[in-house]
Formats: C-alpha cells, sequence, structure tokens
C-alpha cells in the first residue's frame, strides 16, 4: 500500500471557490511531487519540491498555488479554477530530488477534482 | 522533443498466459526507467525499474527488458492474473529526476 496519503479523496467546487488539496508522507523523503492527470492520460508534471523548497514550476496557472509546511506535507491552493482544471490530482515523494541517483517516486491514490 | 510513447494502447490476455507491453523511448540519454501499474481510482505503483546499464532486470513474476540500440523497452508479466488488469505506463527518469510518462496501455485480463 501507498505510504502517501492524500485528502480529500473527492472534491467539487465552483469557480469561486478556495480549496486545499493536501498530501502527507512520513518516508522521510525530501522531495515531493504534485502532478495533474486527466482521463485517459498519463501524469503530467506541475510542482517538484526538494528540501521544502519549489525546485521546479512546469509554467502551472497562478490559480494553482503549492505550498510546503514541512518535510511532511505538501499543499496544493486552488482558486478561480475553470472547468477544463477538472482531473485527478496526484502527489508524490521520493528520497531526494535532482541528480542522477535512483529515485523512486510513491504516488498517492490522488484527489478526484470536479469544478463545476 | 524528446518522449516516452506506447505502442498498444489496449492489450487483451488470456488468464494463465503472458504478457508483453512495450514502450518506445527517444531520449539516448536516459539512465534509467521505471514501470508502473494505475489501478482504477489509485495513484501509479511502482512495479520495476532498470537502469541504462543492464538489459535485463526480473521480479516477482515481471522482467523487464531494455534493449538501446533500438531505445525499446517492454514490461513482461508471466502468467497473467484477473489482479493485473491495470494501466501501465513506462517513465523516463531524466537527469533532474522528472519522470516523463508514456501514454499508457491498459491490460485486460480475460477469465
Amino acid at each position: 500500500d501507498t505510504e502517501v496519503t492524500q485528502t480529500p479523496k473527492h472534491l467539487v467546487m465552483g469557480m469561486t471557490n478556495k480549496k486545499s488539496l493536501k498530501c502527507e508522507q512520513h518516508m522521510g523523503h525530501r522531495a515531493m511531487y504534485w502532478y495533474k492527470q486527466k482521463a485517459k492520460k498519463p501524469p503530467e508534471l506541475m510542482f517538484v519540491y526538494s528540501y521544502e523548497k519549489l525546485s521546479i514550476n512546469e509554467s502551472v496557472p497562478s490559480r494553482f498555488s503549492p505550498e510546503c509546511p514541512n518535510s511532511s506535507l505538501l499543499n496544493l491552493h486552488l482558486h478561480a479554477l475553470q472547468p477544463e482544471d477538472s482531473a485527478l490530482y496526484l502527489c508524490a515523494s521520493s528520497q531526494e530530488a535532482g541528480g542522477l541517483a535512483k529515485n523512486i517516486q510513491y504516488f498517492g491514490a490522488g484527489t478526484r477534482l470536479s469544478v463545476l | 522533443g524528446e518522449s516516452v510513447g506506447l505502442h498498444l494502447p489496449t492489450l487483451s490476455v488470456q488468464e494463465g498466459d503472458n504478457s508483453i507491453i512495450n514502450c518506445a523511448y527517444s531520449n539516448s540519454a536516459s539512465d534509467y526507467f521505471i514501470w508502473y501499474k494505475q489501478e482504477s481510482g489509485k495513484g501509479p505503483q511502482f512495479i520495476i525499474d532498470i537502469r541504462s546499464n543492464m538489459d535485463k532486470r526480473q521480479g516477482q513474476r515481471v522482467t523487464v527488458l531494455l534493449n538501446k540500440t533500438v531505445k525499446h523497452l517492454s514490461l513482461q508479466i508471466a502468467a497473467t492474473q484477473p489482479g493485473d488488469s491495470a494501466v501501465y505506463f513506462c517513465a523516463e527518469n531524466n537527469a533532474g529526476n522528472m519522470l516523463t510518462f508514456g501514454g499508457g496501455t491498459r491490460l485486460m485480463v480475460k477469465p
């Protein structure tokens, strides 16, 4: 079973709402990731945090705002989303980020987001 | 641009048969590859990985083969079971530890 926990499992929000997705891991990993996955498509990287600092932002719109309060937690704050933002949002973690070291990413079960 | 892709979107096999899922990649500098399994309603689950200095790696009922000459990766599942039904993604891990996923293959196991 995955040791990356995401909440909530499902979320329905209007375009004017503000909501947050949460992710937690207790494997001592120092890199955490947010991915977006549309139906029948592979996951697409959004953000990478390394040692609690944002290291990669894959040109994600500002209506998505990541936050890493500590090494075990990762949040994704949502505001003024569009219906096309509806997707499965996946969190992952790995021991480290960067370099050529073998670094398996472990995924949570995701949050299924619907924007009305 | 660089990409990782799969040949077959859907593979249907009989229970007990062996399954082979293929993946092509284009970045010849890639040095590490991973196979993930994603069941309905779940996140991707690590299955097996292989470094570019190897051409074969075996796990429990799974084998990954890497052919660097033709930039091809395959996942072999022995004695396929109903629980193997899922979407399988190959992923390329580059120097920035960013995963680039292939398009995915759905494996359907017929009883």
